[in-house]
């Protein structure tokens, strides 16, 4: 099935430090989300983005993070400056035209440490 | 407060048997709803929708929705130990023009072989 690819698996940094999470979501899917999961528990949403623009964040979307998606490259999650709390696994999704009844199509994730 | 509760928060049940998945949403603007399934160290994946009231059956996996009282459920007869994983409900709403799930905090299940 339809594959969300995620970039790297795992990333160590230390607090104070960017780090940018990689996504290359399935090919003609035109809406992106990044999701937050602490502890393997609750999926958090922090935001999705359409055509270019952040559409819906939440409150966890910190004004320390940042989306984008340059054409014909990845839609990345950027932390600057990271903190502790920014520990946990990363994961995007994306689905095809962002309706309501649509599948959402997640990645195996990005487990960001933050030291 | 949650807004979309499940229960239990673990369950175990033999190969074999019935699992029963319960789930509890206390916003009326949630009008679709969905089970994710992950397994360790992957992502969540859609496992089945459900937007209508009554049952909705695919193979061993039987939604069921109730949108006067909110409540959706999962019952997986004859189960796997390859259905242990967590599983999460998920919605979304009638109104507003992106798709945003929100998901509840996931039930684990363990099939004991």
């Amino acid at each position: 099935g339809p594959k969300v690819l995620q970039i790297p698996s795992h990333q160590i940094i230390d607090m104070g430090q960017m780090v940018t999470l990689n996504c290359d979501p399935v090919s003609n899917h035109l809406y992106f989300y990044w999701y937050k999961q602490i502890l393997g528990q609750q999926m958090e949403f922090l935001v999705n983005f359409y055509n270019g623009k952040v559409m819906e964040k939440s409150k966890l979307f910190k004004d320390q993070f940042s989306v984008e998606r340059p054409d014909g490259s990845y839609f990345t999650l950027k932390i600057q400056p990271t903190a502790l709390e920014d520990s946990a696994v990363y994961f995007c999704a994306s689905s095809l035209r962002g309706q309501k009844n649509e599948r959402l199509f997640f990645g195996h994730g990005t487990k960001l440490s933050v030291l | 407060q949650q807004k979309v509760q499940q229960s239990p928060e673990s369950l175990s049940v033999p190969e074999g048997g019935m699992a029963s998945l319960n789930c509890t949403s206390s916003d009326r603007n949630f009008q679709y709803f969905w089970w994710y399934r992950q397994h360790s160290g992957e992502g969540p994946k859609a496992l089945m929708s459900i937007f209508s009231d009554g049952d909705k059956k695919e193979g061993r996996f039987t939604a069921h929705l109730n949108k006067a009282s909110l409540h959706v459920s999962l019952h997986i007869r004859d189960s796997q130990p390859s259905d242990s994983a967590l599983y999460f409900c998920a919605a979304s709403g009638a109104t507003g023009g992106n798709n945003k799930l929100t998901f509840g905090q996931g039930t684990v299940l363990s099939v004991i072989p």
